[in-house]
């Protein structure tokens, strides 16, 4: 079955890079996400890299796909206290339908 | 385009009532989901329509819960009789055939007393 696992929480300070980690059992993902939730709102697309791909940057954010060991990572560099969220990693395989983690909730500090 | 748009925002309601939660997709977009969200369980997909006809709906939690997609812009999800249990932040969403497209609405979040 599909199952998408996260750690709850991580706590970075302003200015640090912060690195959300993934696991997903599906060996079949072809995309794989990752979102961001704030506080009282809807999820957001933060960005998306396909399983043939093993890294994609996009401005402060860096993607990495571990294929072999079905890892992804999302990394945000100079962290902002405006990045404070919950991120959630999430794939699609072979059917329609989004498959989400557990969320981690990131917390920035001064 | 407005985005997915859910209404209402806030929904607090009297357990046993009947409550009706109501979503527009973004036009053009032939797949629409329905999720919910808890502290307990995070997401979880309820139910999906693709062209208006419901394709998996295994996570509908039990038969209180009933979702419907009359035309291709206008679906609801309705539980009757609601618990307070059903409380949580809904969400409905939708997409073109790849997943890269997929837009979330604002979620309704349900109170149920």
């Amino acid at each position: 079955g599909e199952d998408v696992e996260q750690s709850l929480f991580l706590s970075v300070r302003e200015g640090d890079s912060s690195v959300i980690n993934c696991t997903y059992t599906d060996s079949s993902s072809t995309y794989l996400y990752w979102y961001k939730q704030e506080p009282g709102a809807g999820l957001q697309l933060l960005t998306y890299i396909f399983s043939n791909m093993d890294m994609k940057q996009d401005q402060r954010l860096t993607v990495l796909l571990n294929k072999k060991d079905k890892h992804l990572s999302l990394r945000i560099a100079d962290t902002q206290t405006g990045d404070s969220a919950i991120y959630f990693c999430a794939e699609t395989a072979d059917t329609d339908k989004l498959i989400f983690g557990t969320g981690t909730r990131l917390q920035v500090f001064p | 385009d407005a985005g997915v748009i859910q209404s209402p925002r806030h929904e607090v309601t009297e357990m046993g009532q009947e409550v009706t939660l109501r979503c527009k997709p973004i036009s053009g977009h032939d797949y629409l989901f329905w999720y919910r969200q808890t502290m307990m369980r995070g997401l979880e997909l309820l139910i999906y329509f693709n062209n208006n006809v419901p394709i998996d709906d295994s996570g509908m939690p039990e038969d209180r819960f009933s979702a419907k997609m009359p035309n291709a812009s206008f679906s609801t999800l309705k539980i009757q009789p609601s618990e307070p249990r059903d409380s949580a932040v809904y969400f409905c969403a939708s997409s073109l055939r790849t997943g890269i497209s997929y837009t979330f609405g604002s979620g309704t979040r349900l109170t149920v007393v």
